[in-house]
């Protein structure tokens, strides 16, 4: 089974700070991805990337950035966290038809 | 728009039948898809349709009819184990290894004893 780990479980950032959220894959899928879950709002992709340096902006990109310098790693960046950005960000990878999620970091900016 | 509709919750009782509805308008369509989220957890993956009809997976089956901008989750024998939220999800985009999927808001499934 694929396994997508998340590095923080549970995250609480000060306003304007630069937050770092880590995801791991270990299936070798190319393609990996950046959600964010809200209430009665369902999944909505902030960032994905096809291959290694390459990355393409979702459906609401604002605010974020991403890296992926390895294939089995994909970074999410706050550049300057805001109260907004509170939220359950998923990480997740895919091959084919198929996506699967790591367990989420829950994120409370104050 | 894009826009994926779904139920925001059913309520049914053990033992019984649930059908989850989702109509969808996106700017692509290559495949329908069906995921499951626990409280706390993460979404797992339930089925896919690519093409009209029927999959059946156990207890759980998706249809899609694409004519109609259309599918369901149907759900039988429930059990209190099923008790989650379930959310439809548009595959928008046509190479076969990428996966942006645009999701709906999700179904609050409540299983009673």
């Amino acid at each position: 089974d694929v396994k997508v780990t998340q590095s923080s479980r549970y995250l609480v950032k000060r306003t304007g700070e630069k937050v770092f959220l880590e995801c791991v894959q270990d299936m070798d899928h190319e393609n990996m991805f950046w959600y964010r879950q809200d209430p009665g709002l369902g999944l909505r992709l902030i960032y994905f990337s096809y291959d290694v340096k390459m990355k393409e902006k979702g459906d609401i990109p604002e605010g974020y950035s991403v890296s992926r310098e390895k294939k089995e790693r994909f970074s999410l960046i706050l550049e300057s966290a805001s109260t907004n950005q509170t939220s359950m960000y998923l990480c997740a990878s895919s091959l084919k038809m198929r996506v699967d999620f790591g367990s989420g970091t829950r994120l409370t900016v104050v | 728009g894009q826009s994926l509709e779904q139920p925001s919750e059913v309520t049914a009782v053990e033992g019984a039948i649930v059908q989850i509805n989702c109509t969808y308008q996106t700017s692509g369509f290559y495949g329908l898809s069906w995921y499951q989220q626990h409280d706390g957890g993460a979404p797992t993956f339930l089925s896919y349709n690519a093409l009209d009809g029927l999959e059946e997976t156990g207890r759980f089956s998706s249809f899609l009819s694409r004519s109609d901008s259309y599918g369901y989750l149907l759900l039988q024998e429930l059990q209190m184990k099923d008790s989650a939220s379930y959310f439809c999800a548009v595959r928008e985009t046509p190479t076969d290894s990428w996966g942006k999927l645009q999701f709906g808001a999700g179904t609050q499934v409540v299983v009673t004893p």
